[in-house]
């Protein structure tokens, strides 16, 4: 496709149980980024690949959260254990690193919903 | 540590009026400042702001840069219902170690426009 594509578009879940979610960038963007967003608030930094450096992780709110990405192309976001203020829209990103500065490309989301 | 804050957080105003958003940032390695645009879901692409004092345009959207006093303004002139949304600044620097390329964003600011 086009675009970032992300799965699944809303997720429910209990208390307690893992999730997974998963992001698909557009062909050939070597850095990704996931970000989560609660309801009206910023966008908060969570982790972010680039190539096959090491990712930087210092935006995961817990040890509960953990990110994957493989073959430089898919990645997945994991919440183990959740609990409901893990509730959120999750956002993935991917941009180009050709230009140097090149924008970000957002897909739709993962609308993550705690009970 | 490093930040980027928006201002106002919200902002109400009727059809035809003109609207001044602003971004301040500390970040170290700067690289660029992008604006997006957020109605319901994926953030939207506005402008990317690389150099001081060259106003970028489109429509009724402009934004300008001030890397001296670290800070972008986005103006919205003669406002109409489909402005309102949440707008987004972000800031895309170089965080230093293993990590680079990275995109910070700030609290957005929730304009909404009456008819």
């Amino acid at each position: 496709g086009a675009g970032v594509s992300q799965s699944p578009s809303n997720k429910v879940t209990e208390k307690g149980k893992d999730v997974e979610l998963r992001c698909d960038p557009i062909s050939g963007h070597t850095a990704l980024y996931w970000y989560r967003q609660s309801l009206g608030q910023g966008l908060e930094f969570l982790i972010y690949f680039q190539g096959n450096s090491a990712p930087d992780k210092s935006g995961l709110p817990s040890d509960r959260f953990s990110a994957e990405r493989t073959g430089g192309s898919v990645s997945t976001l994991t919440i183990q254990r959740t609990q409901q203020e893990d509730s959120a829209v999750y956002l993935c990103a991917s941009r180009s690193d050709r230009p140097y500065n090149s924008p970000l490309h957002f897909g739709n989301g993962t609308r993550l919903t705690v009970t | 540590e490093d930040k980027v804050v928006q201002s106002p957080l919200s902002l109400v105003v009727h059809e035809g009026d003109t609207v001044t958003l602003n971004c301040s940032y500390e970040v170290t390695n700067f690289r660029s400042l992008l604006w997006y645009k957020q109605e319901k879901k994926a953030p939207t692409f506005l402008f990317m702001l690389t150099s001081s004092g060259i106003e970028k345009k489109s429509g009724r959207l402009s934004s300008i840069l001030d890397k001296k006093e670290l800070f972008s303004i986005l103006n919205i002139t003669a406002t109409q219902t489909g402005d309102s949304a949440i707008y987004l600044c972000a800031v895309l620097y170089d965080a230093g170690g293993t990590s680079y390329g990275k995109l910070t964003f700030g609290q957005g600011t929730i304009l909404t426009v009456h008819p």
